[in-house]
């Protein structure tokens, strides 16, 4: 079964370095999205992407983040300076694009965990 | 922002037993909702999904409800098994094919022998 893939699992990094964490959605997905977990609280959406561009982007990305699709098949999340307060659980998601329905379920990535020190 | 509120942060049932597990929200603008089960350290799985213009859907052991009128809905398993133990997600949706998903807190579902 097709399934969403992302490296790495575990990401440690000092505070004020860039990071960058890869996604490999489902070959045949359209749409394209970053979400993240902080400990303790619940997922929260980032960012979701759509043919070479951002569709939408909530309040927490901010110029410090960016997505780029660099190649037919990875998607990266890249954090230009890390801050203590970064460290979560990251998760990548695709939808596929069909027409004819209304909506498109999301299928999530295992996640990376980012730990900023 | 509390959106999608999930009140119980955990359930335990006995197997073959009912689990329900309830959601409610507040912006009517939702129209797609979503159950999502999470194992730890993995990432969250879809289960079942219930458009806005329905009021339930099943597949095989897990059945969802919604309640327009109250803003609520409800994922039905039966009858539930120890590998149902796990955080389960309620998410909503806009209309549209690439709408956020916005999630509620989760609700660990312990199902004993």
């Amino acid at each position: 079964e097709p399934e969403v893939t992302q490296t790495p699992s575990h990401q440690v990094t000092q505070m004020g370095q860039e990071v960058i964490l890869r996604c490999v959605p489902i070959s045949n997905h359209l749409y394209f999205y970053w979400y993240r977990q902080i400990l303790g609280q619940k997922v929260e959406f980032l960012v979701s992407f759509y043919n070479n561009e951002i569709s939408e982007k909530s309040e927490i990305f901010d110029d410090q983040f960016s997505v780029e699709r660099p190649d037919g098949s990875n998607f990266t999340l890249k954090i230009r300076s890390t801050k203590l307060e970064d460290s979560a659980m990251y998760f990548c998601a695709s939808s596929e694009d069909t027409r004819d329905r209304v909506y498109n379920e999301q299928f999530f990535g295992p996640g990376t965990r980012l730990t900023v020190l | 922002d509390q959106q999608v509120k999930q009140n119980s942060p955990s359930l335990s049932v006995q197997e073959g037993r009912i689990s329900i597990l309830n959601c409610d929200y507040t912006n009517s603008m939702f129209d797609y909702f979503l159950w999502y089960k999470k194992y730890p350290a993995e990432g969250p799985t879809f289960l079942i999904s219930i458009s806005s213009i329905k009021d339930k859907n099943e597949d095989g052991r897990f059945t969802v409800f919604l309640n327009k009128s109250a803003k609520h809905l409800s994922l039905h398993i039966v009858p539930s098994q120890p590998g149902d133990s796990a955080v389960y997600f309620c998410a909503a949706s806009g209309s549209g094919t690439a709408s956020k998903l916005t999630f509620g807190t989760g609700t660990r579902l312990q199902v004993t022998l």
